[in-house]
């Protein structure tokens, strides 16, 4: 059984700084990862999406990679804002998403 | 890209009545659709898998008389709350997925439901 678990748990820090959010997963036996952001309230949003045959993905600030064979993946954010305040989930997918506990991201302004 | 549209965001309902929350896929077929509930300030909890034209699969603890779940078409998939409670209070999100590696996994924007 899938079993995620997100370090840190939660983090605070100013705005401007480099983040490294880590995620493992138990189960390599996955197609994808995704992370995704949630708004206190709200629904998911997709960041990245790093098919297993890929090590890293980027989108502007952000930049992903997955080690599927540790069952590993990480998110860097780059020069932090306080807009990136949220909840940040990795989700492997395999037959279905086990989500871990989250990181709960606070920038200070 | 994928889309999947939920409806309704939010419901607000009495105890005792049923509340069915809609999942589809509007540019794309989804071979398996995804229930998920989330409590305030917890994660999000894996209910249930369903596959077009089958029983859906409950996950341990999940009751399915109560939860009762329902996937006509490649498209629409339905989450009914049967006899709801104020404890079934909660955030519902589905998920599609359809059978290609380069979509990955699609959730809809979730129902919060209220039940008083």
């Amino acid at each position: 059984k899938q079993e995620v678990t997100q370090i840190p748990a939660a983090l605070s820090v100013p705005e401007g700084e480099n983040l490294v959010l880590n995620c493992s997963f138990t189960d390599s036996a996955i197609y994808n990862l995704q992370w995704f952001r949630q708004d206190p309230g709200k629904g998911l949003t997709s960041l990245l999406l790093i098919q297993s045959s890929q090590r890293e993905q980027t989108s502007g600030r952000l930049n992903a990679s997955l080690d599927k064979s540790s069952g590993r993946s990480t998110l860097y954010i780059a020069a932090s804002q306080p807009g990136d305040s949220a909840t940040y989930l990795c989700a492997p997918e395999g037959d279905k998403i086990i989500f871990g506990k989250g990181t709960r991201l606070h920038i200070l302004p | 890209g994928a889309v999947v549209s939920q409806h309704p965001s939010w419901v607000i309902c009495k105890s005792g009545t049923s509340v069915k929350i809609e999942c589809r896929s509007l540019d794309f077929q989804a071979t398996t659709m995804f229930w998920y509930r989330q409590f305030p300030k917890q994660s999000l909890m894996l209910m249930a898998t369903s596959n077009e034209g089958s029983k859906a699969t409950y996950e341990q603890g999940v009751e399915k008389d109560k939860f009762l779940i329902n996937h006509a078409s490649l498209t629409l998939s339905t989450l009914t709350v049967t006899s709801a409670h104020p404890e079934d209070s909660s955030f519902y999100i589905c998920s599609a997925f359809m059978d290609s590696n380069s979509y990955g996994y699609t959730f809809g924007s979730g129902t919060r439901l209220t039940v008083v």
